[in-house]
């Protein structure tokens, strides 16, 4: 069965610290991935996507096929990452699109 | 451009009634998905729409049911409500069946009494 998980329900690092949220998917076909973001009050947003390869507002993710990861990281955390984080999977040719539980950032001062 | 809009932001409705939630999806997108989403939860897929087709659905049953309309504005309809289907319902637009990502608006809440 497709499945995403995100282990940690929270996560609290202090400002300038690493971060990494950590996402593995379960999926026999070939994976797209994301990782949406939902700050208080906001709606959620589109973070980035492991097709672009992209680092957006200092993020990163990169798909790792062999250990079905595809963590979220940031060299330097701050205060204004503190958020709600879903990674999901989108199913290839039946277009399912599955969202892990979610990892709540706290930045601390 | 305009984002994605739902309608109405919150309902109220007793067991065993049926529900239309609309959605306007963001300009120039072809596709809508929905979700549900319970207290605490990741948003579950429901289904999506390409081109007024369903082409993805998740787990739920029958009962729910979609539209998608020529200028790529959705429905989503609800019978025979449950307890349980008190959710935030969400809806997002995308431009290529979901590959770029999804725009989401901001939900409706449905509670169920």
């Amino acid at each position: 069965a497709q499945r995403v998980t995100q282990p940690e329900k929270l996560l609290s690092v202090f400002k300038g610290a690493p971060v990494e949220l950590k996402c593995n998917y379960s999926y026999s076909g070939s994976p797209e991935l994301f990782w949406y973001v939902q700050y208080s009050r906001q709606r959620l947003q589109l973070l980035l996507r492991h097709i672009s390869r992209e680092s957006i507002k200092g993020f990163t993710a990169d798909l790792n096929k062999g250990e079905t990861s595809f963590h979220l990281k940031k060299p330097f955390a701050q205060e204004e990452d503190s958020a709600m984080y879903y990674c999901a999977l989108l199913t290839s040719g039946t277009y399912k699109y599955i969202f892990g539980t979610g990892t709540r950032l706290k930045v601390l001062a | 451009e305009t984002g994605v809009t739902q309608s109405p932001t919150h309902l109220i409705k007793t067991r065993g009634q049926q529900v239309t939630l609309r959605c306007s999806s963001q300009s120039g997108h072809n596709t809508v998905s929905w979700y549900q989403q319970a207290l605490g939860q990741g948003p579950q897929f429901i289904f999506q729409y390409y081109r007024e087709e369903e082409n993805g659905r998740g787990n739920f049953p029958p009962r729910f049911s979609g539209l998608q309309f020529p200028n790529y504005s959705s429905e989503l309809n609800v019978n025979a409500l449950e307890l349980d289907d008190s959710a935030l319902y969400l809806c997002a637009s995308s431009p290529d069946r979901g590959g770029y990502g999804y725009t989401f608006g901001s939900g409706t809440r449905l509670t169920v009494v």
